[in-house]
C-alpha cells in the first residue's frame, strides 16, 4: 500500500527566511503528487502539483516543488516566508493509472512563523 | 456561489445517535470524497463515489455509510454514532482528467 511521510511535525522559520518541507513517499510507480495547504479552521487548498514532465513545480503563493524520482520525495520549498504562510501543510498522493480512488495524505507539518 | 459547501459546519450529538452529514458541489464534478482529519493521523479516506450510484470503501469505512442519487450531493450517514468519530469531516471533489481535490470547509463532530 502507498504511504506519505513527513518527517518533520513541527517547523519554525523567521519571517522573511527561507522554507523547506519535507515529503517523502512509497509507491510502485511514480504516483500524483501534490502539497496542500490548511489554516486554521478552514479546509485545504491545493499549493501545486506534479504528475510527470518537468521535476520543478511552481505553485500558488510563490511555493514551489520539486520531485526526485530517486529519492521518492516531493519537497516544498519557498525562498522567503511571510508571517500568513503560517499553517499545516500537507503532502499527498494519489494512484496513476485510469482510476482515482482517493488521495493518500501525509500527517502534516505544522508551519510557525517567528517575527 | 460555485463550489463545494457541507453542512452542518459544526454538530454536537450523543453516542447511539445517526446523523448525517451533507456534501453540495456546483461543478459536476464526477468523483467525490469523504475524509475524516484527527490529530496525529493527518486525513483518511471514508468512502469515495466515482458517480451517482457509484460508491467504494476507503481506508476507514466502518460505522459510516454513503449514498449519491444525484452527481452534486454525497451525503454521509453515522448510523450509530461513537466518541470514536469525534472528528472533522471533509468532503472533496475532483475531475479524474486533472485529478486534483477541491475541499469544502469541514464539519467538525463531537459524539458525546
Amino acid at each position: 500500500a502507498q504511504s506519505v511521510t513527513q518527517p518533520d511535525i513541527h517547523i519554525t522559520v523567521s519571517e522573511g527566511a527561507s522554507l523547506e518541507l519535507r515529503c517523502n513517499y512509497s509507491y510502485g510507480a511514480t504516483p500524483y503528487l501534490f502539497w496542500y495547504v490548511q489554516s486554521p479552521g478552514q479546509g485545504l487548498q491545493l499549493l501545486l502539483k506534479y504528475f510527470s514532465g518537468d521535476t520543478l513545480v511552481q505553485g500558488i503563493k510563490g511555493f514551489e516543488a520539486e520531485f526526485k524520482r530517486s529519492q521518492s520525495s516531493f519537497n516544498l520549498r519557498k525562498p522567503s516566508v511571510h508571517w500568513s504562510d503560517a499553517a499545516e501543510y500537507f503532502c499527498a498522493v494519489g494512484a496513476p493509472g485510469g482510476g482515482a480512488d482517493g488521495l493518500t495524505f501525509g500527517k502534516g507539518t505544522h508551519l510557525i512563523i517567528q517575527p | 456561489d460555485a463550489g463545494i459547501t457541507q453542512s452542518p459546519r459544526y454538530k454536537i450529538t450523543e453516542t447511539g445517535r445517526q446523523v448525517t452529514l451533507m456534501c453540495h458541489q456546483t461543478w459536476s464534478h464526477s468523483y467525490m470524497f469523504w475524509y475524516r482529519q484527527d490529530l496525529g493521523h493527518g486525513l483518511r479516506l471514508i468512502y469515495y463515489s466515482a458517480a451517482a450510484d457509484i460508491t467504494d470503501k476507503g481506508e476507514v469505512p466502518d460505522g459510516y455509510v454513503v449514498s449519491r442519487s444525484k452527481t452534486e450531493n454525497f451525503p454521509l450517514t453515522l448510523e450509530s454514532a461513537t466518541r470514536s468519530q469525534t472528528s472533522v469531516y471533509f468532503c472533496a471533489s475532483m475531475v479524474l482528467a486533472g485529478r486534483e481535490q477541491y475541499f469544502g470547509p469541514g464539519t467538525r463532530l463531537t459524539v458525546l
